[in-house]
């Protein structure tokens, strides 16, 4: 079974602190994705990546950053966190073009 | 533009059948995704129409009509544990990307 792996399940930060999210996947997918899930307003894509160094803006990037250094790993960092980034935030691979994602279990952040 | 659909919420009685439906507008439409997602996990796969028609799977259906714009995913025989929010998600033609619609929660009562 793909396996999508994210660093951490609870986060607590402060407002103004950079904050990193991990990902990784171990099924040698190509495409990874950061989504945050907000209630009524259903998973929006932040950021997504086909291949190592490759990063492509999603719906919703501001005030987000990515980075794909290798394959397996996709972080999703918040260079100065502020409170309307408290969020479940959801990473996601996928082997190929509209084929179906594996989510990680999920990292739920506070900022307070 | 890309928009999804979906009701917020339904409610159903253990042991009945449930459509949850889903009706979207996007450009270059290239097939539908339904997912389950219980509370505090992470969404999980149910199925992939990209002909028109019925597909079943077990106790779950999905249908896709194309020139409708619509969809629904079909719940037969409820059990408790099918008490959980469901999404539709369309790939952008192109792109490797799902466009999520915001999900149905459904509860499931004895």
């Amino acid at each position: 079974d793909v396996k999508v792996t994210q660093s951490s399940r609870y986060l607590v930060k402060r407002t103004g602190e950079k904050v990193f999210l991990e990902c990784v996947q171990d099924m040698d997918h190509e495409n990874m994705f950061w989504y945050r899930q907000d209630p009524g307003l259903g998973l929006r894509l932040i950021y997504f990546s086909y291949d190592v160094k490759m990063k492509e803006k999603g719906d919703i990037p501001e005030g987000y950053s990515v980075s794909r250094e290798k394959k397996e790993r996709f972080s999703l960092i918040l260079e100065s966190a502020s409170t309307n980034q408290t969020s479940m935030y959801l990473c996601a691979s996928s082997p190929g073009t509209e084929e179906k994602l594996f989510f990680g279990s999920g990292t739920q952040l506070s900022v307070l | 533009g890309q928009n999804i659909d979906q009701p917020t919420e339904m409610t159903a009685t253990e042991g009945a059948i449930v459509q949850i439906n889903c009706t979207y507008q996007t450009s270059g439409f290239n097939g539908l995704f339904w997912y389950q997602q219980h509370a505090g996990e992470a969404p999980t796969f149910l199925s992939y129409n990209v002909l028109d028609g019925l597909e079943e799977k077990g106790r779950f259906s999905s249908f896709l009509s194309r020139s409708k714009g619509y969809s629904y995913l079909l719940l037969k025989e409820l059990q408790m544990k099918d008490s959980a929010s469901y999404l539709c998600a369309v790939p952008i033609r192109g792109y490797n990307k799902l466009i999520f619609g915001a999900g149905t929660r459904l509860a499931v009562h004895p």
